[in-house]
């Protein structure tokens, strides 16, 4: 497999704005899954999409997955500071080293 | 607060030592694994265990062994490691290694001198 694709890598937001982060596959994916880690901190799941077009919200947070099943996006309305970390996107079915996303580090300025 | 209990958090060591991490949960999840995780960089995955079975090695320098006790304890054994080979180690686990969401360990930030 190939790793899947993450863009922006570094994201700078205003408190209060709304962005965007993508993640791309050249291959169908079977399921996508999200995770968030805090500066210091480990990963946490935050979401796992399988179903073409299927969208989720988790308050804030927006997840969508292509109808193609090629990639996934994260929409993160009026941010706030408990919201900084890097958000990686993860393949499951890509063991090693192609597996999680590079991420996109959030940085929220007051 | 993590379900899953990575010891120790830190742990600095020379070259020609010994030591081990260690990972348990008691989620009753059956596939446990190994990242290691360098700065602004993503984890990467060292090794799967499924159902306290070896069944995944990426590659792993045998420097690194891993040891499934059971299926709530997963060690990772440390021998000759090289400066590089400082990192963030982390385990997590799932309920099975098919597709499920992961739970992971604060990690252990380790340091060859």
């Amino acid at each position: 497999g190939q790793q899947v694709m993450q863009i922006p890598q570094y994201q700078h937001v205003q408190e209060g704005e709304d962005f965007t982060t993508y993640c791309n596959s050249s291959t169908t994916l079977s399921n996508i899954q999200w995770y968030k880690q805090r500066p210091g901190g480990h990963p946490v799941f935050l979401i796992q999409l399988v179903k073409s077009g299927e969208v989720k919200k988790q308050k804030r947070l927006t997840f969508q997955f292509g109808e193609a099943k090629k990639n996934s996006s994260l929409h993160i309305t009026a941010t706030q500071t408990t919201d900084v970390g890097t958000y990686f996107c993860e393949d499951p079915d890509s063991w090693g080293k192609l597996q999680f996303g590079a991420g996109t580090q959030v940085v929220v300025t007051p | 607060d993590t379900e899953v209990t990575q010891t120790p958090k830190h742990l600095v060591m020379g070259m020609t030592n010994k030591k081990s991490l260690k990972c348990e949960q008691h989620m009753g999840h059956r596939a446990m694994y190994w990242y290691k995780q360098k700065a602004k960089k993503p984890p990467e995955l060292m090794f799967v265990y499924s159902y306290e079975k070896l069944s995944i090695n990426e590659s792993v320098p045998s420097r690194f062994s891993p040891e499934c006790p059971n299926s709530s304890l997963l060690n990772l054994h440390l021998h000759a490691l090289q400066p590089e080979d400082s990192a963030l180690y982390l385990c997590a686990s799932s309920r099975t290694s098919s597709n499920q969401p992961q739970h992971f360990g604060d990690g252990t930030r380790l340091s060859i001198l």
